[in-house]
């Protein structure tokens, strides 16, 4: 059974740098026809995904955040990592990584594996 | 704003059935599969229907999703109240800004 789970600092200053990273275990994040994202969730409200990276190093972010986000992989520790820069008020929210089934035409089709999510606060 | 369109709310009793609509255009729902996810309180969310009315193991048959034109419709029978969540659909969004997209996010309460 795939699992994800995220770790990371979970209080960060204004303008400072939001860094998170999710382990995976149970399979291998090197595995075709899979993308990994990042999903966030502000406190009470809905889901908003942040950007996905395949094993090979591809990327692609929300237009939204693309100009602050970064995401990584390591394919010795299997896992993946999100940066966010210059963090505001507005970004405090639950962090959640995830695993997505891609195709040819979709880079995510359906997301079928979530880690547990970690609350990330943004304040001075 | 979401770009895909919920309710916020619906209810029913247990035992009913409800369903819970997800608006979109053709750009998402239109052209892309849906997918509903289950967000127990205080859990990640789940993935409920994939491919718009496809379950995967281990969920329960009183759980069902359609897509007519570029709106989804996920249902449930037998409501338990079990089923108190959030759901939300999602599905990629192929427009000059492609992304993946979810609806707002519709709280279900059994009455």
């Amino acid at each position: 059974q795939l699992q994800l789970q995220e770790s990371g600092s979970g209080l960060v200053k204004p303008s400072q740098t939001l860094s998170l990273t999710c382990a995976v275990s149970g399979g291998s994040i090197s595995s075709g026809g899979y993308s990994w994202s990042w999903i966030r969730q502000p406190p009470g409200k809905g889901l908003e995904w942040i950007g996905y990276i395949y094993h090979s190093g591809s990327t692609y972010y929300n237009p939204s955040l693309k100009s602050r986000v970064t995401i990584s992989v390591d394919r010795s520790k299997n896992q993946f990592s999100l940066k966010l820069s210059s963090v505001t008020a507005a970004d405090t929210a639950v962090y959640y990584c995830a695993r997505a089934s891609s195709t040819v035409t979709t880079p995510i089709q359906k997301i079928d594996y979530w880690g547990q999510g970690t609350l990330v606060t943004v304040s001075s | 704003q979401s770009v895909l369109t919920q309710p916020p709310s619906v209810s029913a009793a247990p035992g009913q059935k409800v369903t819970i609509s997800c608006s979109g255009s053709s750009s998402n729902i239109g052209n892309n599969y849906v997918s509903w996810y289950q967000q127990l309180p205080g859990t990640a969310p789940k993935l409920l229907i994939y491919d718009n009315n496809k379950r995967p193991s281990g969920i329960p048959d009183r759980f069902s999703g359609s897509k007519s034109g570029t709106s989804a419709t996920l249902g449930i029978t037998g409501l338990q109240t079990g089923d108190e969540a959030d759901y939300y659909c999602g599905t990629w969004d192929s427009s000059l800004s492609a992304r993946w997209v979810f609806g707002g996010g519709t709280k279900l309460t059994v009455l």
